[in-house]
């Protein structure tokens, strides 16, 4: 079945404790990208990456990382996290970028205390 | 940067037509316009995508004007399951690959 799994689905974590969230697809999409959701604020585009060792910021970068060595997978690296990073993260990927269909990811909820 | 603006709810009763409209500018002419439903917690997911005119799916229907300045989703005889929230996605003109979702439009369908 072709789908985008994140893990994990839920993490609680404290002020300043590395953590990765994990991306991966089966689809072979060259393009993959992390958004987070707020209440009121919609989707906002993290980082994104058209392939393999290409990666470029989103609207909203500051505090994240992200590597893109092999084609699946995308992780999502806060170095240090802090409470204005608690969120709902989507990872979504698509054949090659720009407005193709996007398949999303079911979601991790984060929360920083 | 291009610019989305959708309404931020429509309410509407199971069996009737549902329409929703984005209004977005200053949009890639060479791009799709695709729109997405989401539930709570869950990601969005793909509804429908067209370019120009009419595209009808088994789910929904698009009509995109030839300026191209505005697009509406159709959701034929919705049901309570359709209680969700809609999303529009343009490409913008001036940057490639970049992509300008509208604020989500949170559709509520009553019985």
């Amino acid at each position: 079945e072709a789908q985008v799994t994140q893990n994990p689905r839920y993490l609680i974590t404290v002020t300043g404790k590395k953590l990765t969230v994990t991306c991966s697809q089966n689809m072979n999409h060259e393009y993959m990208s992390w958004y987070r959701q707020d209440p009121g604020l919609g989707l906002r585009q993290i980082y994104y990456s058209m392939n393999v060792e290409v990666t470029d910021k989103g609207d909203v970068p500051e505090g994240y990382k992200v590597s893109r060595k092999e084609k699946r997978n995308f992780p999502l690296i806060l170095e240090s996290p802090s409470p204005n990073q608690t969120s709902l993260y989507f990872c979504a990927s698509s054949w090659r970028g720009g407005n193709e269909k996007l398949f999303f990811g079911s979601g991790t909820q984060l929360s920083v205390l | 940067l291009a610019k989305t603006t959708q309404p931020i709810s429509m309410d509407s009763y199971e069996g009737q037509e549902v329409n929703i409209t984005c209004s977005h500018n200053n949009i890639a002419t060479n791009d799709y316009i695709t729109w997405y439903q989401q539930f709570p917690s869950q990601g969005p997911r793909f509804i429908i995508q067209g370019y120009k005119t009419k595209v009808t799916n088994e789910v929904a229907s698009l009509f995109i004007p030839a300026d191209r300045k505005s697009s509406t989703l159709s959701l034929p005889r919705v049901s309570l399951s359709d209680t969700a929230v809609y999303y529009c996605l343009v490409g913008d003109m001036d940057s490639n690959y970049q992509l300008i979702w509208g604020a989500g439009t949170k559709l509520i369908i009553k019985p």
